[in-house]
């Protein structure tokens, strides 16, 4: 077990709908991350959150939106959805104290798998 | 732009055979990181190994070792006596230091999928 909990693990809907991906970090972490893996596309970082603020952007579209609580954990919200939004997203954690914080190791979640029918 | 190659999409071995990971990276920063992370069937990601990028020293950790050469802008990736819990997916990735922001945006390789045979 990483610390990192991701829910639901496992997420099947139709085209056009709209799902919620959830991410509680390890403990103690302030930073959040979102990656999106597929088979096409790999490993693809999407947004990070720092103790609630955005300071992070990849290649989020912009039918997908995320948010970090006061309560530090993060969600990822999917809209509209297509059928090549299907892929494993993981969410990560890590301390961001190094003030080189390309140095900081990223915990990695079990993910959430979601299939698009 | 940053970019993480990894040249090898499977590599097939027998138990106790060596597995060296090639892996090749493109930055213009100075300082960065290098990574390595392993991708069980059950599918989490799991760190392995860090590296930055003003120690060229080339470590050995249990089964584990590296080979970090800053000239050829590679960070190869050896399991000495691979098993059968060694079979997975294993990603290189690279992070640079984000001026004027705490961001930590790692790049990953396409991965190579090690099959360890009993």
């Amino acid at each position: 077990d990483s610390g990192v909990t991701q829910t639901p693990k496992h997420l099947i809907t139709a085209t056009g709908q709209r799902v919620t991906l959830r991410c509680s970090p390890r403990s103690g972490d302030l930073s959040v991350y979102w990656y999106q893996q597929s088979l096409d596309q790999g490993l693809q970082f999407l947004i990070q959150y720092y103790n609630g603020e955005e300071r992070a952007k990849g290649n989020i579209l912009e039918r997908f939106s995320a948010q970090q609580f006061p309560d530090l954990h993060s969600e990822l919200n999917l809209s509209s959805l297509e059928l090549g939004d299907s892929a494993l997203y993981f969410c990560a954690s890590s301390e961001t104290r190094d003030r080189f914080s390309g140095a900081n190791v990223l915990t990695f979640g079990a993910g959430s798998r979601l299939t698009v029918l | 732009a940053q970019k993480v190659t990894q040249a090898q999409t499977e590599i097939s071995v027998v138990e106790k055979e060596d597995v060296t990971l090639d892996c090749v990276y493109e930055t213009r920063d100075t300082t960065y990181y290098l990574f390595w992370y392993k991708q069980p069937p059950s599918g989490e990601l799991v760190f392995l190994i860090r590296r930055n990028s003003f120690d060229e020293q080339n470590e050995i950790s249990g089964r584990y070792s590296w080979n970090f050469q800053k000239s050829t802008s590679s960070f190869n990736f050896t399991i000495t006596a691979s098993q059968v819990v060694d079979s997975a997916v294993y990603f290189c990735a690279l992070s640079d230091r984000v001026a004027k922001a705490a961001g930590n945006k790692l790049t990953f390789g396409g991965g190579t999928r090690v099959l360890v045979k009993p």
